[in-house]
């Protein structure tokens, strides 16, 4: 089946510990992509990678690293998480005109 | 500055009563717009990718339709199964290979449909 899968679901945290949110999928798509979704401001793009070890900035990337090692990997890293990074998170690929979204992770950063 | 607004914000319908969602978008050089389907909880589902002015595509009870301003998602005989928050998508830039690279969105029009 093809799918994104994001780790964990859930995650409560406190300032300043570092975290990583996995993200993969199985279409072997070069195009990946990180988004937050906030209530009354929408999805917002964090990050996005055209393909292995290339990856640039969206709208919001503050706060936030990525790599892309392989192809079917792209993480999110949060270095020092800041309460302001409570928000539930998508990872997403595509190739050509199709997007497809992995289930989600909501994190509380206290 | 790309832009890209989504109305209304909410939408009450009744089952069988037909309306439209609007999708307006200020960017240079449109190189696509998608819409997606959203449940509570859950990531975005995607429904149509449309290229370019004049475009039209269906699925089952929703149509997707472009201008070169806007794009309308029309909803014929909605039922109650198709609440949801619809999304739009417009890519600033495009890389190579058909891939999108930054993706702008809308803050979603909210749908419930009642019975």
């Amino acid at each position: 089946e093809a799918q994104v899968t994001q780790n964990p679901r859930y995650l409560i945290t406190v300032t300043g510990k570092k975290l990583t949110v996995t993200c993969s999928q199985n279409m072997n798509h070069e195009y990946m992509s990180w988004y937050r979704q906030d209530p009354g401001l929408g999805l917002r793009q964090i990050y996005y990678s055209m393909n292995v070890e290339v990856t640039d900035k969206g709208d919001v990337p503050e706060g936030y690293k990525v790599s892309r090692k392989e192809k079917r990997n792209f993480p999110l890293i949060l270095e020092s998480p800041s309460p302001n990074q409570t928000s539930l998170y998508f990872c997403a690929s595509s190739s050509g005109g199709t997007q497809y979204f992995g289930p989600g992770t909501r994190l509380l950063v206290l | 500055e790309d832009q890209v607004t989504q109305s209304p914000e909410a939408l009450r319908l009744q089952e069988g009563e037909s309306s439209s969602l609007n999708c307006s978008y200020t960017v240079s050089g449109l190189r696509g717009l998608f819409w997606y389907r959203q449940d509570p909880g859950k990531g975005p589902e995607f429904l149509f990718t449309l290229y370019s002015a004049g475009e039209e595509k269906e699925k089952e009870r929703l149509k997707a339709t472009l201008t070169k301003k806007e794009s309308f998602l029309h909803i014929t005989a909605p039922k109650p199964e198709d609440s949801a928050t619809y999304l739009c998508a417009v890519p600033i830039g495009w890389g190579y290979g058909g891939s999108q690279g930054n993706l702008i969105f809308g803050k979603g029009t909210k749908l419930s449909v009642k019975p």
